[in-house]
């Protein structure tokens, strides 16, 4: 199991809708998420971080972390065609052998439909 | 302000080479991260260092990968020999913040093609 799974897609949504985006990730030690977004031969580009359960909202895009669930989401509110890009979810996660270590998802894929 | 400087943007070299890469992390930045992304392996996390010091090169694929920071402003991912399966592109990031909560900026990445 990799340590942090996203569907890779692709996600499509009309304009206007909300994108729905979601991660797990597979230990309890994790301490901070991430959400980037990449557009197509780009580097990623954070959006969000969030440290603690619940929601932290930003503009149009929303955050959600549980960790009891070990689930973490990104709502995007009002979609636009140029939101059409690749998501990716980070997690850092302390172990007590190696220290922090940063994982990414593979990403999922979102196309805004005008 | 300037972001994350990488070069060179694009590098083609032959199998056997050696291959040098560049980057300057945003000025106060104590953390710098290199990572490789594939279409198959997604992004992966080559090697980290925090106040120019390495923490943690597990990610490094073998021997014939090496990274430095001689100082705060400057790293080099270096590849010797070169392999066609090294192709990839490669990103340089930094961050403020300690790595436990880290917020990294990333470079433009170095696009490597190794035939």
């Amino acid at each position: 199991q990799k340590e942090v799974e996203q569907n890779s897609g692709p996600l499509s949504v009309p304009e206007g809708a909300i994108a729905s985006l979601n991660c797990t990730y597979s230990d309890r030690v994790s301490q901070s998420f991430f959400w980037y977004r990449q557009y197509s031969g780009k580097s990623p580009e954070l959006i969000m971080s969030i440290y603690s359960n619940g929601d932290k909202e930003d503009g149009r895009f929303t955050a959600q972390l549980n960790k009891a669930s070990q689930y973490v989401s990104l709502l995007i509110r009002d979609s636009q065609p140029s939101d059409s890009a690749t998501y990716l979810c980070a997690v850092n996660m302390y172990l007590p052998d190696t220290g922090n270590q940063f994982y990414f998802g593979t990403g999922t894929s979102l196309t805004v439909i005008p | 302000d300037a972001g994350v400087i990488q070069s060179p943007r694009h590098e083609v070299t032959e199998m056997g080479q050696e291959v040098t890469l560049r980057c300057k992390p945003i000025s106060g930045h104590n953390s710098l991260f290199w990572y490789r992304q594939t279409m198959m392996r997604g992004l992966e996390l080559l090697i980290y260092f925090n106040n120019n010091v390495p923490i943690d090169d597990s990610g490094m694929p073998e021997d014939r990968f090496s990274a430095k920071m001689p100082n705060a402003s400057f790293s080099t991912l270096k590849i010797q020999p070169s392999e066609p399966r090294d192709s990839a592109v490669y990103f340089c990031a930094s961050s403020l913040k300690p790595p436990s909560d880290a917020e990294q900026y990333f470079g433009p990445g170095t696009r490597l093609t190794v035939t």
